[in-house]
């Protein structure tokens, strides 16, 4: 079975402090991943895509096939920043992570 | 555009009650997929559909039922409430997610918070 596994429940860092919330997926060629997000009292939604290669509201995630990993960064967290991250494999019939709290302190 | 629509927001059953999850999109979507999401493990899929008329099970199915008579609607139907179905449930939708090198985002609905007494 794919798996999807995010290490860390819970993740607190002082506002402009690095972040990076860990993704490690079970091989099987070339994975399609993703990053959401769901912020307090909101939906859940797409933050990056493996494939754009692109930077969305700071958060920058690279594809390491060599370790499994899709790690979400951010140089400097912001408060804003604080919400539940998932990291998630295959579009539609996803399997996803349990997920990561990010709490970003003052 | 409504995007995702789930309805109820928040339901309480008895064991052994039934009802059903409404689901729409006005995307013209051809994928649809029910998840749940429990603390601490989050979500997986139940039920899952590449359009009108084909449906299939996903990871967790057992005690739920999908149909999808309409492109717009996938409705998940709880046939004997039981509390371990006790969860927020969350209704998804792409334009296309099945295929290899899709890379389609899901939209996903505000979610029903169902509670099973």
């Amino acid at each position: 079975a794919q798996r999807v596994t995010q290490p860390e429940k819970l993740l607190s860092v002082f506002k402009g402090a690095p972040v990076e919330l860990k993704c490690n997926y079970s091989y099987s060629g070339s994975p399609e991943l993703f990053w959401y997000v769901q912020y307090s009292r909101q939906r859940l939604q797409l933050l990056l895509r493996h494939i754009s290669r692109e930077s969305i509201k700071g958060f920058t995630a690279d594809l390491n096939k060599g370790e499994t990993s899709f790690h979400l960064k951010k140089p400097f967290a912001q408060e804003e920043d604080s919400a539940m991250y998932y990291c998630a494999r295959n579009a539609g019939k996803s399997t996803f992570g349990d997920g990561t709290t990010l709490t970003v302190k003052p | 555009n409504a995007g995702v629509t789930q309805t109820p927001k928040f339901q309480v059953l008895k064991t052994g009650q039934s009802m059903t999850l409404q689901c729409a999109q006005d995307m013209n979507h051809e994928y649809m997929s029910w998840y749940r999401q429990d603390p601490g493990m989050g979500l997986r899929l139940i039920h899952y559909s590449v359009g009108a008329g084909i449906t299939d099970q996903g990871e967790v199915p057992n005690g739920y039922n999908v149909s999808r008579s309409t492109t717009e609607d996938f409705p998940l139907r709880l046939l004997s409430a039981a509390p371990s179905q006790t969860s927020v449930y969350f209704c998804a939708s792409s334009y296309s997610g099945f295929g290899r090198g899709s890379y389609n985002e899901q939209f996903f609905g505000p979610g029903t918070r169902l509670t099973v007494l």
